[in-house]
């Protein structure tokens, strides 16, 4: 069974540009949850989906930051325009089950510099 | 709010030596507990999760943790370390809310020398 896969895995895009991340879950998660770490800190939640509709979305740093998750299948996140402080590696994971209690698998992250 | 914390920024020990990672936790109910490491270049990797029941609890390459509620601590244990073990460790919670986001420590680098 395929696990988490994220795209691209590395991104280097100037200040001001606009970039759009991609993640797959695993086939049957209704779950999926975004996640960054910038900086060496720890991992911060940014926003979780059940299926296409937005469960939680108190981590969104800002309103330059647009997810999406069309048909409850895979999900974007949209940076636009990016920011100097918005690099960092960018972890999606997802989870299967409504009771929340399963444990989150991540993909491998997409690695974003902003210059 | 929830937070986690984990004291140590790396953990040095000899092979074959047991090894400890340490956890603190603050939530406002009872907890849900997960470890996860990092191997290099590579996403986060599930070791185990504390739900409820046994306070031991053990999960995947030999590792172990404690749940001990009166010292909100969730440390990882193994009793002998490889080489190979050698990564990042994250400690994460959830509470008992409507919400399943978790919240993690900053990491803990574990370094096992030959």
């Amino acid at each position: 069974e395929a696990g988490v896969t994220q795209f691209p895995s590395h991104s280097v895009i100037e200040k001001g540009q606009t970039v759009t991340l991609r993640c797959d879950p695993i086939s049957g998660h209704d779950n999926l949850y975004w996640y960054r770490r910038v900086m060496g800190k720890e991992i911060k939640f940014l926003l979780h989906f059940v299926k296409e509709s937005k469960q939680d979305e108190s981590g969104m740093p800002n309103n330059r930051f647009l997810a999406e998750r069309t048909g409850g299948t895979y999900s974007t996140l949209k940076v636009q325009p990016a920011e100097l402080e918005d690099s960092g590696v960018y972890f999606c994971a997802s989870s299967y089950g409504l009771a929340g209690v399963g444990e989150q698998f991540f993909g491998p992250g997409t690695r974003l510099t902003v210059l | 709010a929830q937070s986690v914390a984990q004291p140590e920024d790396q953990v040095n020990v000899a092979e074959g030596n047991p090894l400890t990672v340490k956890c603190t936790y603050s939530v406002s109910g009872n907890p849900y507990l997960f470890w996860y490491v990092q191997y290099p270049n590579r996403g986060l990797q599930f070791l185990l999760k504390y739900i409820t029941g046994d306070n031991l609890v053990k999960g995947s390459y030999g590792f172990e943790a404690e749940f001990n509620k009166s010292q909100t601590s969730f440390h990882l244990k193994k009793p002998s370390a490889l080489v190979s073990d050698s990564a990042l460790y994250f400690c994460a919670v959830r509470d008992f809310s409507g919400f399943q986001k978790l919240v993690f420590g900053t990491g803990t680098r574990l370094l096992v020398s030959p």
